[in-house]
């Protein structure tokens, strides 16, 4: 059974800092990975999706790594600003058109 | 284009009665999916359908959860009876499927759900 994680659960940065999320998932057999925003009370965002043979993804001033070997992935947020602020998610699905197993997420927090 | 659409936001209902969720998914995909976020739990989830035809409903519950596609866009999931513990967030997400698609899924505003 494919479980997600991410670390840390919460992340509280200045204003200007890059911002480093961490997902890990137990099995490799992915199809594609994606990263999502949610804003309190809100729905989910999809940010960036990266398919299992791509390395990266890049929109703006995110960038998502995959290395699917180790199980691992990395969102980076460059030159965070306090709009940033939400909980980012990621999940994995398993197959073409399946379901997507979240994690926990990580809460960021951007001060000014 | 409107985004996958959900109805109602909110709903407050007592135990023991019927709640029904409704979602339109963006037109032209043609896989759904019904998912819950829980403080608890997180986001698992509940039931996902290709062209209309339930695939996998693993994640529901028990009995008391259903949900149909009776058309490529519509799809409803039925609690009865409710009980105080399914209070959650239920989003709907819709994805387009076959050959030059990503697969990428896209949410809905989701249901916020209270049963006191």
């Amino acid at each position: 059974k494919q479980e997600v994680t991410q670390i840390p659960a919460a992340l509280s940065v200045p204003e200007g800092e890059n911002l480093v999320l961490n997902c890990s998932f137990t099995d490799s057999a992915i199809y594609n990975l994606q990263w999502f925003r949610q804003d309190p009370g809100k729905g989910l965002t999809s940010l960036l999706l990266i398919q299992s043979s791509q390395r990266e993804q890049t929109s703006g001033r995110l960038n998502a790594s995959l290395d699917k070997s180790s199980g691992r992935s990395t969102l980076y947020i460059a030159a965070s600003q306090p709009g940033d602020s939400a909980t980012y998610l990621c999940a994995v699905s398993g197959a073409a058109g399946n379901k997507l197993t979240f994690g926990g997420g990580t809460r960021v927090l951007v001060k000014p | 284009d409107a985004g996958v659409i959900q109805s109602p936001r909110h709903e407050v209902t007592e135990m023991g009665q019927e709640v029904t969720l409704r979602c339109k998914p963006i037109s032209g995909h043609n896989s759904l999916f019904w998912y819950r976020q829980t403080m608890m739990r997180g986001l698992e989830l509940l039931i996902y359908f290709n062209n209309n035809v339930p695939i996998d409903d693993s994640g529901m519950p028990e009995d008391r959860f259903s949900a149909k596609m009776p058309n490529a866009s519509f799809s409803t999931l039925k609690i009865q009876p409710s009980e105080p513990r399914d209070s959650a967030v239920y989003f709907c997400a819709s994805s387009p499927q076959g050959r030059g698609f990503r697969y990428e899924q896209y949410f809905g505003p989701g249901t916020r759900l209270t049963v006191t």
